[in-house]
């Protein structure tokens, strides 16, 4: 079945610093992969979504990546701060999103 | 506005209770889904429901039942309540199901703790 793994454990990294997610998928190809960012207490918000056609997405200081013979997307924060600190989850695109497990960034000061 | 908002935002109740959680969206969106986040902020499907017709049915008990009175609303209905019911549950919506449009816009969560 489908699968989709992301790194369970919180990522820590200092403010300034680039953030770099990953999401690795099997028993799938997915056309699109999506982001979204998770605060405490809310819903997710969509952030980016990546066709496996495109190498490369940015907004502003989001990047994300869509490597199908890894079968892996990356997502990277540059210039980050404290406000980026959330759950990011990344999800498969099809007739129905199955997400990962979210990974935890927190940005210190 | 509130672009999918679901009501009540906490839900506190005995097991063997029946309970609602409702939801409504304001984005003209023709597909609405409720989804389930456990205690290890796995988010996985319920339901979807496609122009108030069932779409996606995953392995839910048959004590969740959704209702779709129109495409703006989706209800979700919850007989004899168990302690593993406990979890946030979320509404959300998007234009179309499936494809690059299948964008999720998700209300805040209703946090349903069954004691």
């Amino acid at each position: 079945s489908q699968k989709i793994e992301q790194n369970s454990e919180a990522l820590n990294i200092q403010e300034g610093k680039t953030a770099t997610l990953t999401c690795n998928y099997t028993n799938y190809s997915p056309a699109y992969l999506q982001w979204y960012r998770q605060d405490p207490g809310r819903g997710p918000v969509f952030l980016l979504l990546i066709r496996k056609n495109e190498k490369e997405k940015r907004k502003e200081r989001l990047k994300v990546t869509f490597d199908t013979t890894l079968k892996q997307s990356l997502f990277h924060i540059t210039a980050s701060q404290p406000a980026d600190s959330a759950t990011y989850l990344c999800a498969t695109q099809g007739g129905k999103l199955i997400f990962g497990q979210g990974t935890e960034l927190s940005v210190k000061p | 506005d509130t672009a999918v908002s679901q009501t009540p935002k906490y839900l506190v109740t005995q097991m063997g209770n029946d309970k609602s959680i409702k939801c409504e969206q304001n984005l003209g969106h023709d597909t609405m889904y409720w989804y389930k986040q456990d205690s290890k902020k796995f988010l996985k499907i319920m339901f979807s429901y496609n122009n108030k017709e069932l779409i996606i049915n995953e392995t839910v008990p048959n004590r969740f039942s959704p209702k779709s009175p129109d495409k703006a609303h989706l209800n979700l209905h919850i007989n004899s309540l168990e302690l593993g019911d406990s979890a946030v549950y979320f509404c959300a919506s998007s234009q179309v199901l499936g494809g690059a449009k299948n964008i999720q816009y998700f209300g805040a969560g209703t946090r349903l703790s069954v004691l």
